[in-house]
């Protein structure tokens, strides 16, 4: 069956730091990936989603990139981190419909 | 924005129940779906219902589709306190490619 991980659950960081969050898939191949941002008491917001190894979309401006150097290997990155950054990043594959989540990383930059 | 808008933004019933929530968008949409989320957790899909549809059930969640009205809404029945989490619905434009795009969600409380 497939799976999802996705870590660390909760990050505290300090304002110009770099982050690094890292999302993994088994038990699939090919999948599509996203990683979505959501606000406290607010709904999901795309950053970025990828349908194969090396293709990633943006769907923001922001501060954030993402990666895919594995197939099933989704990782989001700042070079430095802002206030704004902060939130519940959570990580998703498809091959159809639906969407699986990861448990998400809770971030607080500080 | 295309985004769905749920309403109401908040839900508070007894155990025994029914809890209605609604979804609205504003554009064509290929499919529209359902998820739940617990608080601090990821989300877990609930039931997905095609633009060609009306009405799907799962168990006690029934969902109805009107593509004329632009609108969705989620029915579950005989709540139970379990069923305490933020209700999404989510949307999939044509020529959306791969993006699925969510509400702002409407959190339930059933009280035991």
């Amino acid at each position: 069956s497939q799976t999802i991980h996705q870590w660390p659950a909760t990050l505290v960081q300090p304002v110009g730091s770099p982050l690094s969050l890292e999302c993994t898939v088994e038990g699939t191949s090919n999948p599509n990936l996203y990683w979505y941002r959501q606000a406290a008491g607010r709904g999901l917001q795309l950053l970025f989603y990828s349908v194969g190894i090396g293709q990633i979309s943006s769907e923001v401006p922001q501060n954030l990139s993402a990666s895919r150097p594995q197939d099933r290997q989704f990782i989001l990155s700042s070079k430095k981190l802002l206030l704004s950054d902060s939130g519940f990043y959570l990580c998703a594959w498809r091959l159809s419909s639906p969407l699986h989540f990861g448990n998400g990383t809770r971030l607080t930059v500080t | 924005s295309q985004q769905g808008e749920e309403d109401p933004q908040a839900l508070s019933i007894q155990e025994g129940e029914n809890a209605t929530m609604n979804c609205s968008y504003k554009t064509s949409i290929n499919n529209l779906q359902w998820y739940r989320q617990n608080s601090g957790r990821g989300l877990v899909h609930l039931i997905l219902i095609r633009s060609n549809e009306r009405e799907k059930h799962s168990g006690r969640l029934r969902v109805t589709l009107d593509t004329s009205k632009k609108s969705s809404s989620l029915l579950i029945t005989a709540s139970r306190a379990a069923d305490t989490a933020s209700y999404f619905c989510a949307t999939r434009f044509p020529y959306s490619g791969s993006r699925l795009t969510f509400g702002e969600g409407t959190q339930l409380t059933v009280n035991p």
